[in-house]
């Protein structure tokens, strides 16, 4: 079974640039995670998508930040424009249903590490 | 959001010797999950568990889910140089339908 995919894996801008992140979950996963990791802490999340449907952007600072999941399944996170605090490693992860019912087993993609300048 | 307290922060051991983690919330959970993240890498989920006083095996691996849901616990037998990495654990609530994820831990293996 193929794994949660992410592209570019490594992106290097400059502030006030703009850039574009993108991830494929695990096929018929139906919700989908886009978590920023800053260094030395633990992924935090920016978004939550339940197949088209937004469930959670409570921490997505969306004065500059944007993503969309349209058809439900691939989805893009996007930063327009970049700032030097946005340097981070971008995690897509997708959950399925686990023993107990829910989405409660989390799968994660490689990362996006962006390094903006 | 909600970040979970994990102990220890870091630690060095030699290699064979046993390894402890844990990781405590204010909150109660309905699923723990145990990751394990290596450099320029995502986390890889090593052990789910499900059920209060759970205690479940992979390989040299073992976690435990507390009895009170607010906690749980990771440990590693014999360990190895390629356990180094960060361990990262987590937990969801079936209400709120998200993952809260503990601050790691860091373990080097000194072979």
């Amino acid at each position: 079974e193929a794994g949660v995919a992410q592209s570019p894996r490594y992106k290097i801008i400059e502030k006030r640039q703009s850039v574009a992140f993108w991830c494929n979950p695990i096929s018929g996963h139906a919700t989908l995670y886009w978590y920023q990791q800053i260094l030395g802490q633990g992924p935090k999340l920016l978004i939550q998508f339940q197949n088209n449907g937004v469930v959670d952007d409570s921490q997505l600072p969306k004065d500059r930040f944007s993503a969309e999941r349209l058809k439900g399944v691939d989805s893009t996170l996007k930063i327009q424009p970049a700032k030097l605090e946005d340097s981070a490693v971008y995690l897509c992860a997708s959950s399925a249903p686990g023993l107990a019912g829910g989405n409660n087993e989390q799968f994660f993609g490689p990362g996006t590490r962006l390094t903006v300048l | 959001g909600q970040q979970l307290n994990q102990s220890p922060q870091s630690m060095f051991i030699q290699e064979g010797e046993d390894v402890s983690m844990n990781c405590t919330s204010s909150s109660i959970f309905n699923t723990w999950l145990w990751y394990k993240q290596d450099p320029g890498e995502g986390p890889v989920l090593l052990i789910a568990l499900y059920k209060a006083g759970e205690l479940t095996s992979n390989g040299r691996l073992t976690a435990q889910f507390g009895i009170t849901r607010k906690d749980s616990f990771l440990n590693i037998s014999a360990s190895i140089p390629s356990d180094v990495g960060i361990y990262f654990c987590a937990g969801y609530a079936n209400t709120g339908n998200q993952f809260y994820f503990g601050t790691g831990t860091s373990l080097t293996v000194i072979p």
